[in-house]
């Protein structure tokens, strides 16, 4: 069984500055996908990013990159120049390869780490 | 409209009393998950179904939790005789097809609170 550990309940940054969350996992699978998901007090799961573990260039969305570190099983999402609506809670997610077999396409979550960022 | 849409958005109910909880999904989205997410806890996986086929159940806690969606589109959670621990927010996802290419859209959730 695969599982993910958001080792930082709380975090704070202030406007306009970079902040990292962190996420380790533990997997015996070779081939996997990883997730940020941002859940705001409305309670909307949201994708941020996505990382194929079989690609070595970390992903990048405009302000959100991560830095996949796959022989560490280590997953940090870094958010540049902060912004006020991106004060929700983070979440590392994991998710099987299509061919792995089993139950291959459900997510499995961190705890979660509470992000807020001051004006 | 055009997201996922989860009623009721709030449900008190006594313990021992049933309930369902309703999703309907983004129009054409082929895969529906179900998640359970306990107070300051991240998701936890319940069931998927692909159509109207449950393919995976394995995350229902008990045999007093049941899930079906018998033509493809709404899919309800149901929960037999609840207990204290069943208290957390229930979320539903829908996807256009299957795997990490195609994302998982969240509704806002159904919070259920057993007293």
């Amino acid at each position: 069984a695969q599982t993910v550990t958001q080792s930082q309940p709380e975090m704070s940054v202030q406007e306009a500055e970079t902040v990292t969350l962190s996420c380790t996992y533990d997997t015996s699978e070779s081939n996997y996908y990883l997730f940020w998901y941002k859940q705001p007090p409305s309670r909307q799961m949201i994708l941020v990013i996505r990382q194929e573990a079989y690609k070595q260039q970390n992903a990048t969305e405009n302000r959100f990159s991560v830095n996949f570190q796959k022989a560490a099983k280590s997953f940090s999402l870094k958010i540049s120049d902060s912004q006020l609506g991106d004060t929700a809670m983070y979440f590392c997610a994991f998710m099987k390869h299509a061919y792995s077999g089993g139950s291959n396409y459900k997510l499995t979550f961190g705890k979660g780490t509470l992000l807020t960022v001051n004006p | 409209g055009a997201g996922v849409s989860q009623s009721p958005r709030y449900k008190v109910a006594k313990r021992g009393q049933d309930v369902a909880l309703r999703c309907d999904p983004i129009s054409g989205h082929v895969s529906l998950f179900w998640y359970q997410q306990a107070l300051g806890q991240g998701p936890e996986f319940l069931t998927y179904f692909q159509n109207e086929a449950q393919l995976d159940k394995s995350g229902l806690p008990s045999d007093r939790f049941f899930a079906e969606r018998p033509e493809g589109s709404v899919s309800t959670l149901k929960i037999q005789r609840t207990q204290q621990e069943d208290s957390a927010v229930y979320l539903c996802a829908s996807s256009w097809g299957q795997g990490p290419n195609q994302p998982q859209h969240f509704g806002d959730g159904t919070r259920l609170s057993i007293l």
